[in-house]
């Protein structure tokens, strides 16, 4: 089965803690693009970030980061110096061939103050 | 990035009632959309996909008949729940990609529709 795995179920962490979500994925495709999104309690889906297959450089967007390797095929999202407003449920996901997003289980974060 | 919009954000009905959510992309046309649906503390599961000018395709276990989606426009599809019971209480979101091709790209959400029956 094509899953997207994301282990962590629920992460407190303080903050101006860096914190790390994991998220593991299998596919038998050779192309495949993979996703992260942020629902924060409002409900929205915020669009975080889109990487296909062939992109294996690692991105930093403010501070965001995501490490992606395809020999381990994971797609981990990495939070530096955390805020509150990163309180949310993140979902990794990936596109399937029917062009819809197939997700992950989300792991719910909770930066204390 | 693109936007679409949903209406309502909150609707309450009585058991039996038939409820209809609009799903519109407002800077873009799109055509195919995605249904989804999340209940409490869990992921987003797909119900459908929404077709303009043709029949909506649906995931496996959701029942078409009780799920009427119409794909009016280039620009709106409705999801509507005929016949609410509480089973059917949850969070529906229906997201588009920007392009009109329908390929990999980004999909955009809107902002979810929360339905409560009673």
């Amino acid at each position: 089965a094509q899953k997207v795995t994301q282990a962590q179920t629920e992460i407190s962490v303080v903050e101006k803690e860096d914190v790390t979500l994991d998220c593991v994925y299998e596919t038998r495709d050779t192309t495949y693009y993979l996703f992260w999104y942020k629902q924060p309690p409002s409900g929205e889906l915020v669009f975080l970030i889109r990487r296909n297959s062939f992109d294996e450089q690692n991105e930093i967007s403010g501070r965001y980061s995501w490490n992606f390797q395809k020999s381990t095929s994971s797609f981990n999202f990495t939070i530096t110096a955390s805020q509150v407003v990163d309180s949310a449920v993140y979902f990794c996901a990936r596109i399937t061939g029917a062009n819809n997003l197939f997700f992950g289980t989300g792991t719910r974060l909770t930066v204390i103050p | 990035g693109a936007v679409v919009s949903q209406h309502p954000s909150w609707v309450i009905c009585k058991s039996g009632t038939s409820v209809k959510i609009e799903c519109r992309s407002l800077d873009f046309q799109a055509t195919t959309m995605f249904w989804y649906r999340q209940f409490p503390k869990q992921s987003l599961m797909l119900m459908a996909t929404s077709n303009e000018g043709s029949k909506a395709t649906y995931e496996q276990g959701v029942e078409k008949d009780k799920f009427l989606i119409n794909h009016a426009s280039l620009t709106l599809s409705t999801l509507t729940v005929t016949s609410a019971h509480p089973e059917d209480s949850s969070f529906y979101i229906c997201s588009a990609p920007e392009s009109p091709t329908s390929g990999q790209e980004t999909q955009y959400f809107g902002p979810g529709t929360r339905l409560l029956v009673l």
